[in-house]
């Protein structure tokens, strides 16, 4: 069974410190991979996906960047925190074509800068 | 681009009663509906979705209806327990291949 794993659970970061997430995924091949970022009242809004090894697009531009080294692997990066940065990440995959299918999320990371 | 607007933002109903969550899109090509529950502190699950191709869909207490002229799909669930709880989000398919949430309902569900 395909699984997601997405760490750290939780990270309390100061201003202008780097950033990075790791999101990995089991037991399925070539998924479409997303970042996503929660803020209170905001629901999800889609940061990034990807549809393949070095492929990122990015929907909102800002102070983060991704990457996907691997094609079970997706990395959001920061080289500068700003306050404006905390929130609830979540990652997620889904197979067949983006936004079509299901979309399996991770348990999150509750991002503080402070 | 597509939008997603989901009410209510909270809903508080008594054990046993209905709740009704509904959402509108703007993008007439979206042909993928679903439906999310998000628990405190975890990432949020699939409980029902629906395609353009059919107009309701249920699964035991869960049932989804789709309206696509209107534009608007709807939650419904039955006979609401505790543990039913959570926020749930709709989500419409964009035409550039991704998923456009709401922003979310946080329901209550009292004992």
């Amino acid at each position: 069974s395909q699984t997601i794993h997405q760490w750290p659970a939780t990270l309390v970061q100061p201003v202008g410190s780097p950033l990075s997430l790791e999101c990995t995924v089991e037991g399925t091949s070539n998924p479409n991979l997303y970042w996503y970022r929660q803020a209170a009242g905001r629901g999800l809004q889609l940061l990034f996906y990807s549809v393949g090894i070095g492929q990122i697009s990015s929907e909102v531009p800002q102070n983060l960047s991704a990457s996907r080294p691997q094609d079970r692997q997706f990395i959001l990066s920061s080289k500068k925190l700003l306050l404006s940065d905390s929130g609830f990440y979540l990652c997620a995959w889904s197979a067949g074509q983006p936004g079509d299918t299901e979309a399996f999320f991770g348990q999150g990371t509750r991002l503080t800068v402070v | 681009g597509e939008n997603v607007e989901q009410h209510p933002s909270t809903l508080s109903v008594q054990e046993g009663d209905s709740a009704v969550i509904k959402c509108t899109y703007s993008d007439s090509a979206s042909n993928y509906f679903p439906w999310y529950k998000q628990e405190l502190g975890k990432g949020p699950q699939l409980i029902i979705d629906i395609r353009s191709n059919v107009g309701e869909k249920k699964d035991q207490r869960i049932a989804v209806t789709l309206n696509k002229t209107a534009k608007h799909f709807s939650l419904h669930i039955t006979e609401t327990q505790p543990e039913d709880s959570a926020v749930y989000f709709c989500a419409a398919s964009s035409n550039q291949g991704n998923l456009i949430f709401g922003k979310g309902t946080k329901l209550s569900v009292k004992p």
